[in-house]
């Protein structure tokens, strides 16, 4: 069975500083991984994916993440915060070759963006 | 294309009356999905559907909880009777599935709907 262990619940970073959320995934097969962003009293939507190819994957709002095969890590990162990025981030592995579509998530890391 | 739709946005409610949430997912995902929100438990999935019929339901909390998909554009959650611990956020998220070849298994959320339960 597929997990996804997010190690940090909550992260406090000031404005500008940089920032790594790390998301950790245990599978026997190959996967897909997502990281997913949550604003205050809003719906989950797509940060970035990765699904084959390149392992540093860009997405939206200028985050990064790095899928490594060996450490079954992919790791969420951005050079410089904005208050604005303060939010809820979700990691997600689904199976790659399997019929499941679901997706499983971890547990979720608040970023906290202070000025 | 107008996104997963959900409705009510808000409701509040008594305990003991019943409560139904509806969700129009994208139109030719072939997958639903049904989940919980709240502060303690963090996302929680609920059911899944796979082409309207219903794959795990495994996180349904108890039997005060149904869910149905009577076709591909609409499903529904209900909670009967409603207890105050059910009150959170809950979401509905279509997902093309694996045969999605751009978007494999990504999922496309609602913006939820916040249920309270006096």
């Amino acid at each position: 069975a597929q997990s996804v262990t997010q190690l940090d619940s909550q992260v406090p970073v000031f404005e500008e500083a940089p920032v790594e959320l790390r998301c950790n995934y245990s599978s026997s097969v190959s996967v897909y991984l997502f990281w997913y962003v949550q604003y205050p009293n809003q719906g989950l939507q797509l940060l970035l994916k990765y699904l084959s190819g390149s392992t540093l994957v860009k997405g939206i709002n200028g985050f990064e993440a790095e899928f490594n095969k060996s450490q079954t890590s992919f790791h969420l990162r951005k050079p410089s915060v904005h208050i604005s990025d303060t939010a809820e981030y979700f990691c997600a592995v689904s199976d790659k070759g399997g019929s499941q579509g679901n997706l499983i998530f971890g547990k979720g890391t608040k970023l906290s963006v202070k000025p | 294309d107008a996104g997963v739709i959900q409705s009510p946005r808000h409701e509040v409610t008594e305990m003991g009356q019943e409560v139904t949430l509806r969700c129009k997912p994208i139109s030719g995902h072939d997958y639903l999905f049904w989940y919980r929100q709240t502060m303690m438990r963090g996302l929680e999935l609920l059911i899944y559907f796979n082409n309207n019929v219903p794959i795990d339901d495994s996180g349904m909390p108890e039997d005060r909880f149904s869910a149905k998909m009577p076709n591909a554009s609409f499903s529904t959650l209900k909670i009967q009777p409603s207890e105050p611990r059910d009150s959170a956020v809950y979401f509905c998220a279509s997902s093309p599935g694996t045969g999605g070849v751009m978007r494999p298994n990504e999922q496309f959320f609602g913006p939820g709907t916040r249920l309270t339960v006096l």
